[in-house]
């Protein structure tokens, strides 16, 4: 069973649209973070969310952590092509640096 | 500043052989932690060392193993290679702050394909 389940696993759009990808859990976290990787990178942190019920804004992506802290959202407005790539969520272990990811959303945006 | 560097970038083996990995985190960061990626499992967290010191270890056999320099490089070491380690090989540093850690910076991988 996968601590962190993501929605949709894959997504095509076409550029101008918006789009929310989602991270759940049945349990309860200290914090998430939501990172982006391009194809052949790394992943990059994009927002660690704390509070529950916290938004936080990047740009034209709006990060949100449920006020129960289980899951969290991801909110993409007018997408971009450079909006392509693999979004993953994260989570640290309690008391240890493991971070364990989601199987992330793959994003393909059109132009 | 440079980045987390990991070499090489690329690497085929044949099953059966071994391979060595090699991570230098971002200057100052002393803890590194190393990362499998593969289309089926997604990330999956391998172990993480600080000063030297294996910290945590993830659920991966023991030909996995790793080692980390006085100078915070680190390698990671696999042995008897399977085709099931074909996979991309992630290097995250990070700083270590009052027993903290703050945000994790990855390198750009290792993608090793074995035959």
């Amino acid at each position: 069973t996968q601590l962190l389940e993501q929605s949709p696993q894959f997504l095509s759009i076409q550029e101008g649209e918006n789009l929310t990808v989602y991270c759940n859990s049945s349990s309860v976290f200290s914090s998430l973070q939501w990172y982006r990787q391009e194809p052949g990178e790394g992943p990059v942190l994009l927002v660690t969310v704390v509070t529950g019920g916290e938004v936080k804004k990047l740009k034209r992506l709006t990060f949100q952590f449920g006020d129960a802290r289980k899951d969290s959202s991801l909110h993409i407005t007018a997408a971009q092509p450079g909006d392509t790539g693999l979004y993953l969520c994260a989570v640290s272990g309690a008391g240890s640096y493991q971070l364990t990811f989601g199987k992330g959303t793959k994003l393909s945006v059109i132009p | 500043k440079a980045g987390v560097t990991q070499t090489p970038r690329y690497l085929i083996k044949t099953r059966g052989q071994q391979v060595t990995l090699s991570c230098s985190p971002i200057s100052g960061h002393r803890s590194v932690s190393w990362y499998q990626q593969t289309p089926g499992q997604g990330l999956q967290f391998l172990f993480e060392y600080f000063s030297e010191t294996q910290r945590n270890k993830g659920n991966f056999p023991g030909r996995f193993s790793g080692r980390q320099f006085s100078n915070s490089r680190s390698e990671m070491n696999v042995s008897t290679l399977e085709l099931g380690d074909s996979a991309l090989y992630l290097c995250a540093s990070s700083l270590v702050l009052g027993g903290s850690r703050t945000e994790a910076f990855f390198g750009q991988g290792t993608r090793l394909t074995v035959v």
